[in-house]
């Protein structure tokens, strides 16, 4: 596609299920970048790939947040066990290495 | 270490007016600006970036930018508003290897048009 694709665009989780988040990058983009926006807040960063390998995942606010990118295009995030505080908008970003990133529509997750 | 801070959270300005929205940042190496528009429900998109070049930086939609070292500032400027610029606007910084490196944004400024 023309742009960056996330799904679902909305995801309603229970306390303690697990969730998993997919975004598609521009095609060709090498860079993919992962956010977390909570309501009313800037995004913030976390986690870096550059096409499959994970460079920089000190975003990430604890073990139960993993992602991964396997043949250097999709990635997708996966939530364990989700807790209330992971509500947020995930966006997802990609860019070739002199660009600025592209950014998704989010995946507005809520877990309740 | 790298960060941004908006100067106001709420904007509002009369139809046809100045926008100026604030951005100062700090950052121990030569910083690269940004500022990204987000509409409800939508992603970031890109207004206008300074990646060292010239200090003006004009964007999309008549907006610009000017980069301050002096004041570490990078306030994002528009001649007359419009009723489709109301959205959240986000300042952010980075690196020189942009494409490579995370974006460090601001918490934000939401600009309200009024009639």
């Amino acid at each position: 596609g023309a742009g960056v694709s996330q799904s679902p665009r909305y995801k309603v989780a229970k306390r303690g299920q697990d969730v998993a988040l997919r975004c598609d990058p521009i095609s060709g983009h090498v860079s993919l970048f992962w956010y977390q926006q909570a309501l009313g807040q800037g995004p913030e960063f976390l986690t870096y790939f550059q096409n499959e390998a994970q460079l920089d995942k000190s975003g990430l606010p604890s073990d139960r947040f993993f992602a991964e990118r396997p043949e250097g295009s999709v990635s997708t995030l996966k939530i364990q066990r989700t807790q209330q505080e992971d509500s947020a908008v995930y966006l997802c970003a990609s860019s070739l290495r002199d660009t600025e990133a592209f950014f998704g529509q989010g995946t507005r997750l809520t877990v309740v | 270490a790298q960060s941004v801070t908006q100067l106001g959270s709420h904007v509002s300005v009369s139809e046809g007016a100045l926008v100026l929205l604030r951005c100062n940042y700090s950052s121990s190496v030569p910083p690269y600006l940004f500022w990204y528009v987000q509409y409800p429900n939508q992603g970031l998109q890109l207004l206008l970036k300074y990646t060292s070049a010239a200090t003006l930086v004009k964007g999309i939609n008549g907006f610009e930018a000017e980069f301050k070292k002096s004041e570490t500032s990078f306030h994002l400027t528009k001649p007359s508003a419009h009723m489709s610029d109301a959205a959240e606007y986000f300042c952010a910084v980075s690196g020189f290897n942009f494409g490579n490196e995370k974006l460090t944004f601001g918490t934000g400024t939401r600009l309200t048009i009024i009639p």
